[in-house]
């Protein structure tokens, strides 16, 4: 158990839909990470809110969606979305002090599969 | 930019071998280098961490010293156990206001009894 919570766990959509995943931190953390994770390439890093503040978007489509309403909760829509975007997205939180040695802390992951 | 090289893997070993995993770096200023590990069904989590050149991280049986003159971060265990099968993932990242982390690629180790 590290503090970060997501949900669900599982989703499956259709590339029609719309969805959204949710993440929550307990740890008073003031910054907040979407990661991508497929198989066989690194994490990819897609959003970074930093209190409260949106502080990196990396090139990621549009149909990916951020929202971060208070330094607690993230959430990521999606619509119409693509097979390749099938994949595990994990959330994280730091407490960012600006030493560049903080530990990210992270939720269990959401595995996404798009039909 | 900056980037990490670690093998891909898998890695299989019998237990109580003796484990490296090597991870190699590129970067532009003074970086933090993390080892963090997934086990399955699971998000990332830290292993053990290093802040500046010579430093030693160590964690549940793991080390791994930060050496600048190499740009290496490996990461070893004397006697490794079922119980750590898991992907392990390199990282680093730069200090000075937000800098992102840069992970490598991760890599499988499987340990049969």
């Amino acid at each position: 158990e590290t503090g970060v919570t997501q949900t669900p766990r599982h989703l499956v959509m259709g590339m029609t839909n719309k969805k959204s995943l949710k993440c929550e931190q307990h740890l008073g953390h003031n910054a907040m990470y979407w990661y991508k994770q497929s198989a066989k390439k690194p994490l990819e890093l897609m959003f970074v809110y930093s209190l409260e503040e949106r502080v990196e978007n990396n090139s990621v489509p549009s149909r990916f969606s951020p929202e971060c309403p208070n330094s607690s909760h993230l959430f990521l829509h999606l619509h119409t979305l693509q097979p390749e975007d099938s994949a595990l997205y994990l959330c994280a939180s730091s407490q960012e002090t600006g030493t560049g040695g903080e530990t990210q802390y992270f939720g269990p992951g959401t595995r996404l599969l798009v039909l | 930019g900056n980037s990490v090289t670690q093998m891909e893997g898998p890695v299989t070993l019998s237990e109580e071998a003796f484990l490296t995993i090597n991870c190699t770096y590129t970067a532009t200023g003074y970086p933090s280098l993390f080892w963090y590990v997934q086990y399955p069904g699971e998000g990332l989590q830290l292993l053990l961490k290093a802040t500046k050149a010579d430093d030693k991280g160590s964690n549940k049986g793991f080390e791994a010293t930060y050496r600048k003159e190499t740009t290496s971060f490996h990461l070893e265990k004397g006697s490794v156990q079922v119980s750590d099968s898991a992907v392990y993932f390199c990282a680093l990242r730069d200090s000075g206001g937000y800098q992102k982390v840069t992970f490598g690629i991760g890599t499988k180790l499987q340990v049969i009894p």
